[in-house]
């Protein structure tokens, strides 16, 4: 189980928007900690599409957004294209007994219908 | 413009220990970086794996902790990674990844290696 929990997949129409949640607790993104949403397609690396919570790489379109409140982030997507179907993953850091460490969430597919 | 670079065995028996290294180009091993090793088992999704600083500062993830070890080489410009007790589930595209190191903040990795897939069988 992922410390971040994200919908397994979401999905929309071209041109619709969408919104990935990624949840977490007072120990990562509650306890202030940025978060950053990253895009893989298939067979690629992971790319960075938010950093900060909110700030876009230069290259991002603008249809690309993001959000945090509490202990939860969220990704919105405007304007659906067929390009955007891939994978994304939220990405916080997490404070235990263990020290500070990288999670990543689980992962949401989204589908281009 | 940096770039990394992943090597190493892509067959690894179960009970031995799994070697990659990272090789940094464009850039200084020694610059203001952390330097990451994250996973993703096929199918699955991405687990972060732990990551140095040029000084040798690590950190690790909880759960691997006790199985992995990440060491810097300046002389070589590269980074490595090894995962002893090596089992099926440690079969994965096993990725290099870079972040800013700045003060009071935690950055996104942005750079990334292409990955190489690494699978533990006899």
């Amino acid at each position: 189980q992922s410390v971040l929990t994200q919908p397994p997949s979401v999905s929309g129409a071209p041109g619709q928007r969408v919104t990935i949640s990624c949840t977490g607790s007072s120990s990562n993104i509650g306890a202030g900690y940025d978060v950053h949403w990253y895009q893989q397609l298939p067979g690629t690396a992971p790319k960075v599409l938010i950093y900060g919570n909110s700030n876009r790489p230069s290259g991002v379109p603008d249809r690309f957004s993001g959000s945090k409140s509490g202990t939860s982030a969220s990704l919105a997507i405007t304007g659906l294209q067929a390009e955007d179907e891939a994978d994304y993953y939220c990405q916080s850091y997490d404070s235990s007994l263990s020290g500070r460490a990288v999670v990543f969430g689980g992962g949401t597919k989204l589908t281009v219908l | 413009q940096v770039q990394l670079q992943e090597s190493g065995p892509g067959l690894v028996k179960p009970s031995g220990t799994l070697s990659l290294t990272c090789a940094v180009s464009g850039g200084s091993i020694s610059s203001s970086n952390w330097w990451s090793w994250v996973r993703q088992p096929p199918g699955m999704g991405l687990e972060w794996i732990g990551e140095i600083y040029h000084s040798g500062s690590t950190s690790y993830n909880p759960s691997l902790k006790s199985r992995v070890t990440i060491s810097v080489d300046k002389s070589k410009n590269q980074f490595s990674l090894k995962l002893s007790s090596v089992t099926a589930a440690d079969t994965a595209v096993y990725y290099c990844a870079s972040r800013l190191a700045v003060a009071g903040t935690l950055r996104a990795f942005d750079i990334w290696g292409q990955g190489t897939m690494v699978t533990v069988s006899s």
